[in-house]
C-alpha cells in the first residue's frame, strides 16, 4: 500500500523555539494532506488541512499563525510549530488520502511525539 | 456537526471470549474507517467500510456498517492478547472531501 512518512519520529525542544515536522508520501502524490493532534489517552483531532500550491485551512480554534503548514510540492507538506510552549507537547500525526473516488484510503504517517520543556 | 461515538471506551476482556465495539455517527457519510493504535505509535488501518451492508473480516476481527442506523461494529472473535490496543472508528462527512473526524476510541485490554 501506499506510504506516508513523517519526520522526526519524536523531538525535544525548547519553550519558544520552533519545530519543523515533514510529512511525504513517498509513491503517491497529495495534493491535500491532514494535520492531526493527538493528546495522551485521547482521540485525534483534525488541525488543519494542507493544500498544495494554496493556503491551508485551519479547524476553529488552532492558531494559523502559530502551526505553519506549507504545502510546496505533490509529495510534501510541513508542520512549523513555533514559539512552542510545553502546552503544545503532543503526537502530531499526518494522513494523506491514498487516490480518488469513494474508495479512497486514509494513510497515516509514523507521528511525531513532540515534548517542550 | 459530524459526531461519532465509541462505545465501550474500556473493554478489559478474556482470551477466548467475543465482544463488540459500537461506532455511531451523527450525519450522513461516505465512508467509515477502523483503526488500531498501539501506545506510542500512529494509526493502523483495519477496515473502510463503504456501503450500507457492507461486512469484512480480517482474522479475528469484523467490521460491518449500517448506514440507516449510522453505526458500526466492530466484534472481536476468540481474543488474544495480541489484540490488545485501542482501537478507533472514524467517518468521512461527505461533501469534507478526505477530513475524517474520529471517535474517542476504545481502549482494550484482553487478559490472559
Amino acid at each position: 500500500g501506499a506510504v506516508v512518512s513523517q519526520h522526526p519520529s519524536w523531538v525535544i525542544c525548547k519553550s519558544g523555539t520552533s519545530v519543523k515536522i515533514e510529512c511525504r508520501s513517498l509513491d503517491f502524490q497529495a495534493t491535500t494532506m491532514f494535520w492531526y493532534r493527538q493528546f495522551p489517552k485521547q482521540s485525534l483531532m483534525l488541525m488543519a488541512t494542507s493544500n498544495e500550491g494554496s493556503k491551508a485551512t485551519y479547524e476553529q480554534g488552532v492558531e494559523k499563525d502559530k502551526f505553519l503548514i506549507n504545502h510546496a510540492s505533490l509529495t510534501l507538506s510541513t508542520l512549523t510549530v513555533t514559539s512552542a510552549h510545553p502546552e503544545d507537547s503532543s503526537f502530531y500525526i499526518c494522513s494523506a488520502p491514498g487516490g480518488g473516488g469513494l474508495n479512497t484510503e486514509a494513510f497515516f504517517g509514523q507521528g511525531t511525539r513532540l515534548t517542550v520543556v | 456537526e459530524l459526531k461519532v461515538e465509541q462505545n465501550p471506551l474500556f473493554l478489559s476482556m478474556q482470551e477466548g471470549k467475543n465482544y463488540t465495539i459500537y461506532c455511531n455517527y451523527s450525519t450522513t457519510s461516505d465512508r467509515l474507517y477502523w483503526y488500531r493504535q498501539d501506545p506510542g505509535k500512529s494509526l493502523e488501518s483495519l477496515f473502510v467500510l463503504l456501503s450500507n451492508g457492507a461486512v469484512k473480516q480480517e482474522g479475528r476481527l469484523m467490521a460491518s456498517l449500517d448506514t440507516k442506523a449510522r453505526l458500526s461494529t466492530l466484534h472481536i472473535t476468540a481474543a488474544v492478547h495480541d489484540l490488545s490496543a485501542t482501537y478507533f472508528c472514524a467517518v468521512v462527512k461527505e461533501t469534507s472531501g478526505s477530513r475524517l473526524t474520529f471517535g474517542e476510541g476504545t481502549q482494550l485490554t484482553v487478559n490472559p
